[in-house]
């Protein structure tokens, strides 16, 4: 089992329209939960990060935490053709031995159509 | 704020030399410093991890001879590709973080070994 698991998609949704883009993790340790965009032939850029239960809102971009259920999600309100790109999840222990090690999922790409 | 720089952006180089990528934070000191590869339509592979005046944690399966890891100050890693063969061109992408919780990627070196 991944330590981090996405679909890898890809997500089509129209232009206007809320992307949900979902991501589950194995371990129930995880205190620190990321979310990058990383656009064809280009590094990942960090657009969310998510610390506690609940949602979490930057500008267009919320993200949203359920520690139960292990799940970690971004919803992209009023999608652009801009925001067609990969999505990374990032996972992180952020303690003690493990403080430096990341888990990343495969990513999700989203289409926006015009 | 939180900006990390790679140097070359991009570099060819023949079969059998070696390659050096520079990796700087620009505006923090990056305690931990992170290489990773990616392969084209492949996820992002962590190669290593170091730590500013320590060795480098490598990864399984990654030749710590062959990836030469130096992170001679808190702004400054180099990754060394030696004896640089065709499979080892790919995307590698640096990351650092500041102590915190949050990790910020470098753009990018892609390698063509040709």
């Amino acid at each position: 089992q991944k330590e981090v698991e996405q679909n890898s998609g890809p997500l089509s949704v129209p232009e206007g329209a809320i992307a949900s883009l979902n991501c589950t993790y194995s371990d129930r340790g995880s205190q620190s939960f990321f979310w990058y965009r990383q656009y064809s032939g280009k590094s990942p850029e960090l657009i969310m990060s998510i610390y506690s239960n609940g949602d979490k809102e930057d500008g267009r971009f919320t993200a949203q935490l359920n520690k139960a259920s292990q799940y970690v999600s971004l919803l992209i309100r009023d999608s652009q053709p801009s925001d067609s790109a990969t999505y990374l999840c990032a996972v992180n222990l952020s303690r003690g031995y493990n403080f430096n090690k990341f888990y990343f999922g495969s990513g999700t790409k989203l289409n926006v159509k015009p | 704020g939180a900006v990390v720089s790679q140097h070359p952006s991009r570099v060819i180089c023949k079969s059998g030399t070696s390659v050096k990528i520079e990796c700087r934070s620009l505006d923090f000191q990056a305690t931990t410093m992170f290489w990773y590869r990616q392969f084209p339509k492949q996820s992002l592979m962590l190669m290593a991890t170091s730590n500013e005046g320590s060795k480098a944690t490598y990864e399984q399966g990654v030749e710590k001879d062959k990836f030469l890891i130096n992170h001679a100050s808190l702004t400054l890693s180099t990754l060394t590709v030696t004896s640089a063969h065709p499979e080892d061109s790919s995307f590698y992408i640096c990351s650092a973080r500041d102590g915190g919780h949050e990790q910020y990627f470098g753009p990018g070196t892609r390698l063509t070994v040709t």
